[in-house]
């Protein structure tokens, strides 16, 4: 079956401007998480989604982030203003439950801003 | 500060040798463990987890761990590598209770020569 699918695969953008970033988890994966990982870094946690409701955004490394995620399934994260400090790869994952501990990655976003 | 931390950033190896990647972390209290995989090209997937029960657990395609409560560790093991073992190896954790999220080590790359 389908896997978890992100877009767009590769994203370069101006400083100040704001991007979009998309996940569509595997059908039925009630919970949705998204992480960043920077050059050198290892993957950081953002935030979860269990439905449409995020109960952990503690990841979120500063206002200009936010996520959305409609009909407990696709989720938007998006960067207002964004920074040369906000390139990374942008991974999104998703588990048939939560507490079901087995996350499926999808290919991740790589974000450059220029 | 709360951490995961994977000793070895790169290992090559020939085919036949043993393999041990370090993971340890510093968290107290009940943790739940896991080995994720990333081959070439490919997403981040799940090797084995650690919940409960006996410390040493097994995994997809030979590999398996030790958790070792009192040295806060769990390391991962082949007897045998092979070159399509050649991936990079993340070690992550999260603490029980409603927090979802896992806290990463930085990943062991590892080079299997034919």
């Amino acid at each position: 079956g389908a896997g978890v699918s992100q877009s767009p695969s590769n994203k370069v953008t101006e400083k100040g401007k704001d991007v979009e970033l998309r996940c569509d988890p595997i059908s039925g994966h009630t919970a949705l998480y998204w992480y960043r990982q920077s050059l050198g870094q290892g993957l950081e946690f953002l935030i979860y989604f269990q439905g449409n409701s995020a109960p952990d955004k503690s990841g979120l490394p500063s206002d200009r982030f936010s996520a959305e995620r409609t009909g407990g399934s696709v989720s938007t994260l998006t960067i207002q203003r964004t920074q040369q400090e906000d390139s990374a790869v942008y991974l999104c994952a998703s588990s048939l439950r939560d507490g079901a501990w087995e996350q499926y990655f999808g290919p991740g976003t790589r974000l450059t801003v220029t | 500060a709360q951490s995961v931390s994977q000793h070895n950033h790169h290992v090559i190896l020939s085919e036949a040798a043993s393999l041990e990647l370090g993971c340890n972390y510093s968290y107290g209290g009940t943790v739940n463990l896991f080995w994720y995989v990333q081959y070439p090209g490919q997403h981040l997937q799940l090797l084995l987890k650690y919940f409960s029960g006996d410390p040493l657990v097994k995994g997809i395609k030979g590999f398996e761990a030790e958790f070792i409560k009192s040295k806060f560790s769990f390391n991962l093991r082949k007897p045998s590598v092979q070159w399509s073992d050649t991936a990079e190896y993340f070690c992550a954790v999260n603490r029980d209770g409603n927090n979802r999220k896992l806290i990463w080590g930085l990943g062991t790359s590892l080079g299997v020569n034919p």
